[in-house]
This record gives C-alpha cells, structure tokens and sequence, in this order.
C-alpha cells in the first residue's frame, strides 16, 4: 500500500524567507502522481502543485515548486518569499494510477510565517 | 472558491442517528470524492464516483453510503453515528478521472457527534 510520509509536524519561518517543506512517499507502482494541497485555519483544502512520476522535470506554480528526487522518492514543496498568508497546514498527496482513484494524504505540516 | 458547494457547513446530532451531506460539484465535473478529516486519523479517502456510478472505494464504514445523482450532486450517508465519526468531511470533484487530475474541494461539512 502506499504511504505518505512528512516529518514536520510545524515549522516557524520568517516572512520573506524560502521554504522547504519535506515529503517522502513509498510505493513500489511506477506510475503515480504527487500533489501538494493547503489548508489554511477556515478549513477549505486548497490545491497548489502537482507533479507526475515521469516528468522530466520539476513542477512550478508562482511561488510554490516541487523538489521532485524520483530516486530517494521525495517531493518537497519550496515555498519563495514567504508570506504571512502562506500561514496554514500543508499536506502531500499521492495517487496511484492503478489502485482506487482517491488521494493518500500525509498527515500533514503546520507551517506558522512570523513578521 | 473552488465551485464545490457542501451543505451543511456544521452539523450536531446524537450517538445513533443518521445524517446526509451533500455536495454540488463544479459546473461539468463527473466525478466526486469524500473525503473525511479527523484528529486522528487525519485525512482519509472514503469513495469515488463518477458519473452516477461507484468508482473506487476507500477507507469506508458499512454505516455509511454515498450516490451521485443524475445531476451529479452526491450525498453522503452516514448512520448509527458515533462519538468517534466526530470528523470534517469533504467533498472534492474533477472533470475526469486519471493520474494528473487535481480535485477541487469543496469547504467541508463539520459533524459533531454528541
């Protein structure tokens, strides 16, 4: 079964400073996409980068990229510019292409920028 | 907004009782997700369908049930409630299925169970 695996439970950064928040994920099915989602304290789940296990190369969206290592199977979000919004629980997500179709989620890092 | 609209936003209710959530999904999206959200647990996939129909299921209790309508809202059932299904249950949906989908969620319905 796959699993997701993110190893800081909270983190404080100063605003302004990149961010690098950690995600490993074990599967042995070669096919899987990884996600990132964000949840700030009103509870919605917002979805910000996505990357494919055979994409050449790392995703970006604007301010948020994806550190993809296919070989130590970790998919880090970097966050540049922190910004006192980006305040909130961030979750890594994996789906399988061949299993069920929902996410696996980790449990998730609760990531506090400070002015 | 991401266009997924789930009502009720709060609910409590008793040990035992049943309750239904509901999600709309965005305009044109077929295929719906539940999704439940707890302290302990943390976030865990329950079902999927896709245009009416069961696709893959999750970690889902026998207590609960879900469908997809005609118009492809989706409701969730959840019976014989206890303390513990005390959770924050989304609804996500997306245009198709398949690796590189990214579902869009809905804000969640928070049930309390007392």
């Amino acid at each position: 079964a796959q699993k997701i695996t993110q190893t800081q439970p909270g983190m404080f950064v100063q605003e302004k400073e990149a961010v690098t928040l950690d995600c490993t994920y074990d599967t042995s099915d070669p096919s899987y996409g990884l996600f990132w989602y964000k949840q700030p304290s009103s509870g919605e789940m917002i979805f910000l980068i996505y990357q494919g296990s055979y994409d050449q190369q790392n995703a970006t969206e604007g301010r948020y990229s994806l550190n993809f290592q296919k070989a130590r199977k970790s998919a880090n979000l970097v966050i540049s510019a922190s910004q006192l919004g980006d305040s909130a629980m961030y979750f890594c997500a994996m789906r399988l292409i061949g299993g069920a179709d929902g996410l696996t989620f980790g449990k998730g890092t609760h990531l506090i920028i400070q002015p | 907004d991401s266009g997924v609209t789930q009502t009720p936003k709060h609910l409590i209710t008793a040990t035992g009782q049943r309750v239904t959530l509901r999600c709309s999904p965005r305009s044109g999206d077929l295929s719906v997700y539940w999704y439940q959200q707890s302290l302990d647990q943390g976030l865990q996939f329950l079902i999927q369908y896709y245009n009416g129909e069961e696709r893959a299921k999750g970690n889902i209790l026998e207590r609960f049930s879900a469908q997809q309508f005609p118009d492809l809202h989706s409701e969730l059932n959840l019976s014989s409630l206890e303390l513990g299904d005390s959770a924050l249950y989304f609804c996500a949906s997306s245009p198709r299925t398949g690796l590189n989908t990214e579902a869009f969620f809905g804000q969640g319905t928070r049930l309390t169970v007392v």
